[in-house]
């Protein structure tokens, strides 16, 4: 069965702080890791990821594959207030459609 | 950015009802839509593809008598919950994969309530 783990579940940090957030996976035929932003509605995309080691950046976000150890982080920097959020990781298999399985999610809260 | 619209956004019903929700795709075609439920503090469930001109596949679990899907066309797809019960409260969040690149989009989802 494929499997998505996020860690922490849950991270509390002050205003101006660095955050990593963890994705772990173990699926059959990998194709693609995204992270996705989950304020009060649905999730917006953020990146996705194919290749490792390439690291992806917008802004104070930037996210890294590693397909060897299975696992993906999404960095923040100069966190804000703004950036409190549910944040989710999801993969894509090949010959799977573009289906989704994500993992648990990591709420991200900044106290000003 | 494309588009993805649900409505309703919010419904409550009572038990034993049937509730029906759309996802449209605004500003793109959409052979292939995703229907996802997601329960409060808990990661979004797929439920099942939605394939434009043919039957659902459904997720392990997931009963295709309870949760029907009709993807009668390339911008539509609904789900309707037949006889619903309160455990089947959730938000319903849609998603649409528009080519060449397959991205997906997600709908704003629709909060279900059965009372």
């Amino acid at each position: 069965e494929d499997k998505v783990v996020q860690s922490p579940l849950s991270l509390v940090v002050h205003e101006g702080d660095t955050v990593t957030l963890n994705c772990s996976y173990e699926v059959t035929n990998f194709r693609s890791l995204l992270w996705y932003k989950q304020e009060k509605k649905a999730p917006t995309f953020l990146f996705m990821l194919t290749s490792s080691g390439i690291e992806k950046k917008s802004g104070r976000l930037s996210s890294i594959l590693d397909k060897k150890e299975l696992f993906s982080i999404l960095n923040i920097t100069a966190t804000q207030t703004g950036d409190s959020a549910v944040y989710l990781c999801a993969v894509t298999i090949n010959f799977g459609n573009e289906k989704l399985t994500f993992g648990t999610g990591t709420r991200l809260t900044i106290i000003p | 950015g494309a588009v993805v619209s649900q409505h309703p956004s919010r419904v409550i019903c009572k038990s034993g009802t049937s509730v029906k929700i759309e996802c449209r795709s605004l500003d793109f075609q959409a052979t292939t839509m995703f229907w996802y439920r997601q329960f409060p503090k808990q990661s979004l469930m797929l439920m099942a593809t939605s394939n434009e001109g043919s039957k659902a596949t459904y997720e392990q679990g997931v009963e295709k008598d309870k949760f029907l899907i009709n993807h009668a066309s390339l911008t539509l797809s609904t789900l309707t919950v037949t006889s619903a019960h309160p455990e089947d409260s959730s938000f319903y969040i849609c998603s649409a994969i528009r080519g060449p690149l397959n991205e997906q989009f997600f709908g704003p989802g629709t909060r279900l309530t059965v009372l």
